[in-house]
């Protein structure tokens, strides 16, 4: 069966420290990945996607990038937060042909 | 622009009762609907989706798409405390599949 995983849980980072997260799934092969960003109270908002490795699309214009340097593995980083990026970041996932997403069990971030 | 519009609640139903969310779109070529419950401090999981205009019934589950007025809705029967949470409408569009989501309507089932 297909898993997706999302870590950290949770992170505290100060402004200004750079950030890595990262998801992985598994049980598939050649899946759509998506990083969603959902503020305090918001709907969830589209950051980047991608439909292969190396194939990144980015939505929204920010601090942040996405990369994808193997086939199941979708990073987001940032070189320098603000305080503006805390929030819960969620990864996930679908097959061409397929439902909805699944998504991971998100990263609470939060920027001091 | 892909806009997905909720009303944002709070919905307050007793236990047993009938919960209707609603739900429009702005793109009349959208195709696949999704509706996906989130529970606070939790990621989105899907409940159902909808392809077809008319009804499709899971369970306690019924979502409803008509096409023509740009609106899909869920209706939960049976209504139960567990089902309270956030209930997130969903509209792809494009190549990759990108999901744009309306911002949600808070469901609250008192017991």
């Amino acid at each position: 069966s297909q898993t997706i995983h999302q870590w950290p849980a949770t992170l505290v980072q100060p402004v200004g420290s750079p950030l890595s997260l990262e998801c992985t799934v598994e049980g598939t092969s050649n899946p759509n990945l998506y990083w969603y960003r959902q503020a305090a109270g918001r709907g969830l908002q589209l950051l980047f996607y991608s439909v292969g490795i190396g194939q990144i699309s980015s939505e929204v214009p920010q601090n942040l990038s996405a990369s994808r340097p193997q086939d199941r593995q979708f990073i987001l980083s940032s070189k320098k937060l603000l305080l503006s990026d805390s929030g819960f970041y969620l990864c996930a996932w679908t097959v061409v042909g397929g439902g909805g997403y699944t998504f991971g069990s998100g990263t609470r971030l939060t920027v001091v | 622009q892909k806009e997905v519009e909720q009303n944002s609640g709070p919905l307050s139903v007793p236990e047993g009762a009938i919960a209707s969310l609603n739900c429009t779109y702005s793109d009349r070529g959208s195709q696949s609907f999704f509706w996906y419950r989130q529970y606070s401090g939790k990621s989105p999981e899907l409940i159902m989706f909808i392809y077809s205009n008319g009804d499709k019934e899971d369970g306690r589950f019924t979502a409803q798409l008509n096409k023509a007025s740009q609106y899909v809705s869920l209706l939960i029967r049976d209504s139960q405390p567990s089902d309270s949470a956030t209930y997130l409408c969903a509209v792809i569009w494009g190549s990759a599949r990108q999901l744009t989501f309306g911002s949600g309507t808070q469901l609250t089932v008192l017991p």
